[in-house]
């Protein structure tokens, strides 16, 4: 499996609160994503890095800002979390861009109450 | 524009039946195309991925898929399934022309009876 990992896997938290997600890689793939998982959606585009301190927005970025000052780390945060964003979120990496198979992390469960 | 449409939200085979699960796509572009199989509680793991090379593609576990651009479709195929296929399918559209853009189908979750 690709070294892929996520912190926390399960959160809670309240409305209004910040709350930070963390994908760590030891791959030293330039690409790494941030998804989110929702019944009836599939897998939707948060955001994507292509390298330290280059990222971009996805399909549905609004809400959520990311960092990267590492290859290995790449950070999602949420500034002031919504019921509506509680999801499932995936970390995935890569080697190439839009042609090359996308590593996936295990997913964390945050629910926003 | 890019969009996916997986045709079937669920379908249930028996153990040792075939298997096609349907993907439609739209793309303005020529798109790389991926089927990734999601187990329950699990990150996805990839089947099987299209980038314009053979039409026919053949995946882990038995898995298939032929890209056919006059009908734009990918649909994944298995002869034989077995009780192990159980779980969700996406399929999924990617392309870097007019800027990255990565589209996953809503999913098709697989049943399996014995």
């Amino acid at each position: 499996d690709a070294g892929i990992t996520q912190s926390p896997r399960h959160k809670v938290t309240e409305t209004g609160t910040p709350v930070t997600l963390r994908c760590h890689q030891t791959e030293n793939h330039r690409y790494m994503y941030w998804y989110r998982q929702d019944p009836g959606h599939g897998l939707r585009l948060i955001h994507y890095s292509y390298g330290v301190k280059d990222t971009d927005k996805g399909e549905v970025s609004d809400g959520y800002s990311v960092s990267r000052s590492k290859t290995e780390d790449f950070l999602l945060t949420l500034e002031s979390a919504t019921s509506s964003q509680t999801s499932v979120y995936f970390c995935a990496i890569s080697a190439g861009l839009a042609g090359a198979e996308q590593y996936f992390g295990p997913g964390t469960r945050l629910t926003v109450t | 524009a890019q969009s996916v449409t997986q045709l079937d939200s669920h379908v249930s085979v028996s153990e040792g039946t075939p298997v096609l699960l349907r993907c439609n796509y739209s793309s303005s572009y020529s798109p790389s195309l991926f089927w990734y199989v999601q187990h329950p509680n699990k990150g996805l793991q990839l089947l099987l991925k299209y980038t314009s090379a053979a039409t026919l593609v053949k995946g882990i576990n038995g898995f298939e898929a032929e890209f056919k651009k006059s009908e734009t479709s990918f649909h994944l195929t298995k002869p034989s399934a077995h009780m192990s296929d159980a779980a969700e399918y996406f399929c999924v559209v990617s392309s870097n022309t007019g800027g990255f853009k990565t589209i996953f189908g809503a999913g098709t979750r697989l049943f399996v009876k014995a």
